[in-house]
């Protein structure tokens, strides 16, 4: 069984200062992660995504994740917070297969403040 | 890359009626599809897996005689809520697999309001 957890439920920070929410992922296999972003009253879009190779991942937007597998860790990294980065987003896992549905964690609200 | 789409976007209904909700797998074959559920301020559960061919298997807790789902052909699979309840209200979200890359690609929901 594989399972998500995102502490904290609701991140603030200032424009410009450094975004960290936090994914740890329990797993029984190799896994997938991944990272997504919601904005209200949408669908889901797709920040960055670890499957196998170099365990630092870049993505959109700037932001960028990095797999430790000693600390089951992938959490979510951006140098300067932006006002439009204001969302929610969801740490996922999945096995390698790429055939099994994703696990989701709850969800990390972020504020930025002007 | 891949696109998977739902129709209709946004749907009001009255309690009781029957809803049917749309995934579409644009320009890749997909033998599974996924359909989650997203309640207000929380996160996506999975509700069931839709097979090609073959029956859905459903999560625990989701009852399969209202949740109905069929898998029609390699690019569809739709979701038909029976008699909705305002509490079925929700987010209602797919995804499909595709098998040449193993990605998963998510639909952009369907909002479901049931009055």
């Amino acid at each position: 069984a594989q399972s998500v957890t995102q502490l904290g439920s609701h991140v603030s920070v200032s424009e410009g200062a450094l975004v960290l929410l936090r994914c740890n992922y329990s797993s029984s296999v190799p896994p997938y992660l991944f990272w997504y972003v919601q904005y209200p009253n949408q669908g889901l879009q797709l920040l960055l995504k670890y499957t196998t190779g170099a365990t630092l991942v870049k993505g959109i937007n700037g932001f960028e994740a990095e797999f430790k597998k000693s600390e089951t860790s992938f959490h979510l990294t951006k140098p300067s917070a932006h006002m439009s980065d204001a969302a929610e987003y969801f740490c996922a896992v999945s096995d390698f297969s790429g055939n099994t549905p994703l696990v989701f964690g709850k969800g990390t609200r972020l504020s930025v403040i002007a | 890359g891949a696109v998977v789409s739902q129709h209709p976007s946004r749907v009001i209904c009255k309690s009781g009626t029957s809803v049917k909700i749309e995934c579409r797998s644009l320009d890749f074959q997909a033998t599974t599809m996924f359909w989650y559920r997203q309640f207000p301020k929380q996160s996506l559960m999975l509700m069931a897996t839709s097979n090609e061919g073959s029956k859905a298997t459903y999560e625990q807790g989701v009852e399969k005689d209202k949740f109905l789902i069929n898998h029609a052909s390699l690019t569809l699979s739709t979701l038909t809520v029976t008699s909705a309840h305002p509490e079925d209200s929700s987010f209602y979200i797919c995804s499909a697999p595709d098998g040449r890359t193993l990605q998963q690609f998510f639909g952009p929901g369907t909002r479901l309001t049931v009055l």
